[in-house]
């Protein structure tokens, strides 16, 4: 059973938009929660993170959304770059565990 | 060079050979990780060590085998490869403590004919 999902596969925005990525997760032992990005035959790099004690965090272009009481968190970036486009993957973890991702959102976004 | 790195890069074998792939990393860091990425199921954790001669296993171990003599290296061994362990395969490390972003490496796309 899943416990972090991405339910969206793909993502197309136009450059200067917002782009909206969202995760659900099931797990409510879950207290912090990050963001990566992949970029083909690359390995995943970090973008952002959220604690469970806030409910938003903010870096330049990202900001990241946490709604505990629904179990959902989101990554806006505003405006959209073309840059941008790269597989983006959430992840979660309880104090001392490994992280546990879900499957990826694909953003693609065009000039 | 500095950080994370894995080799090789790419690797084709054939079903029922033995596979390590190599994970170095430069920082010291307490913990290092392996996961394998397939489409449609994002990023899996397959084995993991919190220090050295310290491992456990992830979501999916079957098959695998991990070592971690040196604080600096964790190779992870595929001891008779399968057609279903055909994959991208990526390490990374943390410092110890929780909730540390992870580093990863470039990744080993391996593909098991």
């Amino acid at each position: 059973d899943q416990q972090v999902k991405q339910n969206s596969p793909s993502l197309s925005v136009q450059e200067g938009r917002i782009s909206i990525l969202n995760c659900d997760y099931t797990n409510s032992m879950f207290d912090y929660f990050l963001w990566y990005k992949k970029y083909p035959a690359e390995g995943p790099t970090f973008l952002i993170s959220i604690s469970s004690i806030k409910d938003k965090n903010e870096d330049g272009r990202f900001t990241v959304f946490l709604n505990k009481s629904a179990k959902h968190l989101s990554l806006h970036i505003v405006p959209s770059q073309p840059g941008d486009s790269a597989v983006y993957f959430c992840a979660a973890s309880e104090a001392g565990t490994a992280l546990i991702f879900g499957k990826g959102t694909t953003l693609s976004v065009s000039s | 060079d500095a950080g994370i790195t894995q080799s090789p890069r790419y690797k084709i074998t054939e079903t029922g050979r033995q596979v390590t792939l190599m994970c170095h990393q430069t920082w010291s860091h307490s913990y290092m990780f392996w996961y394998r990425q397939d489409l449609g199921h994002g990023l899996r954790l397959i084995y993991y060590s919190a220090a050295a001669d310290i491992t456990d296993k992830g979501e999916v171990p079957d098959g695998y085998v991990v070592s971690r003599s040196k604080t600096e290296n964790f190779p992870l061994t595929l001891e008779s490869a399968t057609r279903s362990q055909t994959s991208v395969y990526f390490c990374a490390s943390s410092e110890a403590g929780d909730h540390n972003e992870q580093f990863f490496g470039p990744g080993t796309r391996l593909t098991v004919l």
